[in-house]
């Protein structure tokens, strides 16, 4: 069954350094998200990405928040300057479009930010 | 109120128990509806979506209640394997922007 990957699977991080966290989404599925979880509490929405372009963002992704398609099968988001809260996991989803689907997560990034 | 509300259990149940979890959502625009998954530390693992006819997977049966805005979640005989947290998902909008409940935490004991 195809699946979506992450990479790496854990980043340790110093506050203040950007960081970059990549996915590679089912290949023909159209649609892309970041979510995360902080330990202990529930998933939460970033970012959907249709087309070349974000189609939605939470107000946790600020402006210290990019996603990037950089060719056909990477999808990656930056945090530009980390904070200690950005410590979480972070899983990336993606959807092919098809009504009513679900959408297929990638096992995460684990994010630590000392 | 929350958007999508569980209750948090833990539910602690003996092998070969029938336990159900309930979730309520706010958002009557809400189109489609979804439980997960969830092992300690691990992503979200689609166990079966919600349609409004209810539908039956194996050991598993959901039921969606649009005018009470209520999603149920059946499981039969419960397995040692089936101890996680139980994801109540609901999709918002045309970009099927997941939200998720906190999630209820099933402990299936021998």
């Amino acid at each position: 069954e195809p699946e979506v990957t992450q990479t790496p699977s854990h980043q340790v991080t110093q506050m203040g350094q950007e960081v970059i966290l990549r996915c590679v989404p089912i290949s023909n599925h159209l649609y892309f998200y970041w979510y995360r979880q902080i330990l202990g509490q529930k998933v939460e929405f970033l970012v959907s990405f249709y087309n070349n372009e974000i189609s939605e963002k939470s107000e946790i992704f600020d402006d210290q928040f990019s996603v990037e398609r950089p060719d056909g099968s990477n999808f990656t988001l930056k945090i530009r300057s980390t904070k200690l809260e950005d410590s979480a996991m972070y899983f990336c989803a993606s959807w092919d479009g098809g009504s009513a689907g679900p959408q297929h997560f990638g096992d995460g990034t684990r994010l630590s930010i000392l | 109120r929350k958007e999508v509300e569980q209750d948090p259990g833990p539910f602690n149940v003996p092998e070969g128990a029938t336990v159900a979890f309930n979730c309520t959502y706010s958002n009557s625009a809400s189109q489609s509806f979804f439980w997960y998954r969830q092992d300690c530390r691990k992503e979200p693992k689609l166990l079966m979506s919600v349609y409004s006819s209810g539908n039956e997977d194996g050991r598993f049966t959901a039921q969606l209640n649009r005018a009470s805005q209520y999603i149920s979640l059946l499981i039969r005989d419960s397995k040692l394997s089936d101890s996680a947290t139980y994801l109540c998902v609901v999709n918002i909008g045309g970009g099927n922007k997941l939200v998720f409940g906190a999630g209820t935490i099933l402990r299936v004991k021998s």
